[in-house]
C-alpha cells in the first residue's frame, strides 16, 4: 500500500497570504489528523476528520481550517498567514484509531 | 484529560550503551500507548505500540517498551545504542474515550556519541 502523501513538501509564503495543504491518506483509512510541529511547541494537534466530518479540534485560531472529501483526502487551509505559522505540518491517517500513520510533512515558511 | 510527559528533552548515550527514554502518561481509561521516531525533515515513524495484552512490547530496530499501569509509565529501551538511533522520539497516548485523538509528548532528542 502507498503511504500517506502530502503536497507540497515545501512552501514559502509571505505574511497575509493564505495557503492550502493537501494530504492523501492510506487507502481505506477514513480518519485524517493534522498536526503543527515547531521547535518551541512540539507537536500540536490541529484537527481530525472522519468521514468528511470534523471529529476533534485542537486549540488553534479560526484562521486554521480543514475539510475532508468523500475519497478521504483532506486539505487544511491557513488564512492571513503570520510569521509564527512557519512550521512543519504533518498529516496522519488512521483506520482503527489505535495507530496513526504519518506523512512526510509540508514545511511552510512565512516571510 | 489525557497528557504525556517525556522526562529529558535531550538524552546522550555512547554507542553500545543502554538507551532509556522515559514517558509517563495520564489517562482516565485504559490507554493505547505509542512510541514514534522522527528523523530530520521526515514524518513520524511508528516504533511500537501497546493496545492490550502483553505489557512488554517489542518494536522495530531493537527497541522495546513496558507498560506499567501502577506507574503510569511506558519507557522506551534499547540494550545497545547505534549511531543510526540518533533522532527525535515521541511518546503518545490515545484512548477510545477521546474518540481516538492522539496526545503527544514534547519529544526527546537522542544523541549517540561514537
Amino acid at each position: 500500500k502507498a503511504g500517506v502523501t502530502q503536497t507540497p513538501r515545501y512552501l514559502i509564503k509571505t505574511r497575509g497570504q493564505q495557503v492550502t495543504l493537501s494530504c492523501s491518506p492510506i487507502s481505506g483509512h477514513r480518519s485524517v489528523s493534522w498536526y503543527q510541529q515547531t521547535p518551541g511547541q512540539g507537536l500540536q494537534f490541529l484537527f481530525e476528520y472522519f468521514s468528511e466530518t470534523q471529529r476533534n479540534k485542537g486549540n488553534f485560531p479560526g484562521r486554521f481550517s480543514g475539510r475532508q472529501f468523500s475519497n478521504s483526502r483532506s486539505e487544511m487551509n491557513v488564512s492571513t498567514l503570520e510569521l509564527g505559522d512557519s512550521a512543519l505540518y504533518l498529516c496522519a491517517s488512521s483506520f482503527s484509531g489505535n495507530e496513526q500513520f504519518f506523512g512526510p510533512g509540508t514545511r511552510l515558511t512565512v516571510l | 484529560a489525557q497528557s504525556v510527559t517525556q522526562l529529558g528533552s535531550h538524552v546522550s548515550v555512547s554507542e553500545g550503551a543502554l538507551v532509556l527514554l522515559r514517558c509517563n502518561y495520564s489517562s482516565s481509561v485504559p490507554p493505547y500507548l505509542f512510541w514514534y521516531v522522527q528523523y530530520p525533515n521526515q514524518g513520524l515513524q511508528l516504533l511500537l505500540k501497546y493496545t492490550t495484552g502483553a505489557t512488554l512490547v517489542k518494536g522495530i530496530n531493537g527497541f522495546e517498551a513496558e507498560f506499567k499501569k501502577s506507574e503510569t509509565s511506558f519507557h522506551l529501551t534499547k540494550p545497545s545504542a547505534h549511531m543510526s538511533d540518533a533522532a527525535e522520539y515521541f511518546c503518545a497516548v490515545s484512548d477510545e474515550g477521546t474518540g481516538n485523538q492522539f496526545y503527544f509528548g514534547t519529544g526527546t532528542s537522542l544523541t549517540v556519541i561514537p
